[in-house]
């Protein structure tokens, strides 16, 4: 069974570029979850993917927007960076079903500069 | 605005001793409560994922409580070993909403 991997680990931009992060699901699940972490705080929620659609939001902007891919895997698009987009970006996976127990990816650290 | 808080922000504990740590979540159309632990430069590993009211949950050392009428849930650490140094997040999920909301968690250090 293979984990949830991400790429890059890490990424130096500068403010007004575009990033585009990536993830793979874990083998068999169907839904996936970006979150941001700024430091010293709890993951916030950015979007989620259930079979290729977003099926729900949180209070990000609509510059950062994600795919799913046949295939589960994942991407999370952000345009016109900002130095507050400088976090470390998690992805998580899981079957959707009633427990819904999502399992992370190491992150992508993003620096923006 | 929903608000999932944890206490406390960080503790220092004996190597054996044990030890506790509380997160605190909107009493109100509550679904489920998610225990992380996250070892640095790792992936957040799941720890628990608990439901019902008065649910207590254990592996190995640890346990987890849950009282969804009052909005609480204590994670209990057993005779603590220098491994269990890492931050404990818990996350609250809402009704039927997948989306999960986090607390900033407790960063816990033994100390041989």
């Amino acid at each position: 069974e293979t984990g949830v991997t991400q790429s890059p680990t890490h990424l130096i931009k500068t403010r007004g570029q575009q990033v585009t992060l990536r993830c793979s699901s874990q083998s068999g699940h169907n839904t996936v979850s970006w979150y941001q972490q700024a430091l010293g705080q709890g993951p916030q929620f950015i979007f989620q993917y259930y079979r290729e659609e977003e099926n729900g939001r949180g209070n990000f902007p609509p510059r950062f927007s994600g795919l799913q891919f046949p295939n589960y895997s994942s991407e999370l698009n952000v345009n016109a960076l900002e130095l507050d987009d400088s976090a470390l970006y998690l992805c998580a996976s899981s079957l959707r079903g009633a427990v819904d127990e999502q399992y992370f990816g190491p992150g992508t650290r993003l620096t923006v500069t | 605005i929903l608000n999932v808080e944890q206490s406390p922000q960080s503790l220092h504990v004996q190597e054996g001793d044990s030890t506790n740590f509380t997160c605190s979540f909107p009493s109100s159309n509550f679904y489920a409560l998610h225990w992380y632990r996250w070892e640095t430069a790792k992936s957040p590993e799941a720890l628990f994922v608990m439901t019902l009211n008065g649910d207590e949950k254990k592996k190995g050392r640890i346990s987890a409580t849950l009282n969804t009428k009052e909005g609480y849930s204590y994670l209990y650490i057993k005779g603590s070993q220098p491994e269990d140094s890492a931050t404990y997040l818990c996350a609250f999920r809402m009704d039927s909403n997948y989306q999960l909301i986090w607390g900033a968690g407790t960063k816990l250090i033994i100390k041989p």
